[in-house]
């Protein structure tokens, strides 16, 4: 029983294109978060959530949009896909701040 | 800027030894910090975790040290087992930051039989 899952898991797409990646977790947790990791490997928070609220939001480019339709879900859309967005993108969930986050099993999103 | 460093890109270890990871942070305002393992094309997985106001936590094989006046904090994993061959994280936050962990940019450990 997955705690924390996204969908998809790759996907491929061409520069220009608009495309969404869903977030779910059946942890009961208030707390969501998306992390890119790029191809240094470099794990960076982008966004989080708290009860559908948003409470970090890095310096990421405005193509970059997430929504939260409850707690249990957290959804990221990206605008006019770029090169530079392949990554892996990991959603995580936590209990309220401080505590341990759960990761998703990452999609790897490849812009041609 | 990287405030979690994590300068040693892999380490190999035989089954049976212990394996030390390193992790450096700039940022004195972090006071918890956590380390993930993560397996290919998984997500990182929680390991281990300590605060600031201690200066080791330990879980089976695995014990966490922290020096606050070096900033700099490792993790030990003895005996070592192939089952750990994975990335391994360091993660620091501060507070009032919502959450927002901080990663290093891991260190692949191989345990060899």
């Amino acid at each position: 029983d997955t705690a924390v899952s996204q969908t998809p898991k790759y996907l491929v797409t061409q520069m220009g294109n608009d495309k969404s990646i869903k977030c779910e977790q059946n942890l009961g947790h208030d707390t969501m978060y998306w992390y890119k990791q790029d191809s240094k490997k470099f794990l960076k928070i982008m966004f989080s959530y708290n009860n559908k609220e948003l409470i970090i939001n890095e310096t990421v480019p405005n193509r970059f949009s997430p929504k939260s339709p409850d707690k249990a879900h957290l959804n990221l859309h990206i605008n006019s896909l770029e090169l530079g967005d392949s990554a892996v993108y990991f959603c995580a969930s936590s209990l309220p701040a401080g505590d341990t986050q759960y990761f998703g099993p990452g999609t790897r999103l490849t812009v041609l | 800027d990287q405030q979690v460093k994590q300068n040693s890109p892999s380490l190999s270890v035989q089954e049976g030894r212990i394996s030390i990871l390193n992790c450096d942070y700039t940022n004195s305002m972090f006071d918890y910090f956590l380390w993930y393992k993560k397996y290919p094309a998984e997500g990182p997985t929680f390991l281990i975790s300590i605060s600031s106001i201690k200066d080791k936590n330990e879980d089976g094989r695995f014990t966490v040290f922290l020096n606050k006046s070096a900033k700099h904090l490792s993790l030990h994993i003895v005996p070592s087992q192939p089952g750990d061959s994975a990335v391994y994280f360091c993660a620091a936050s501060a507070p009032g930051t919502a959450s927002k962990l901080t990663f290093g940019t891991g260190t692949r450990l191989q345990v060899t039989l």
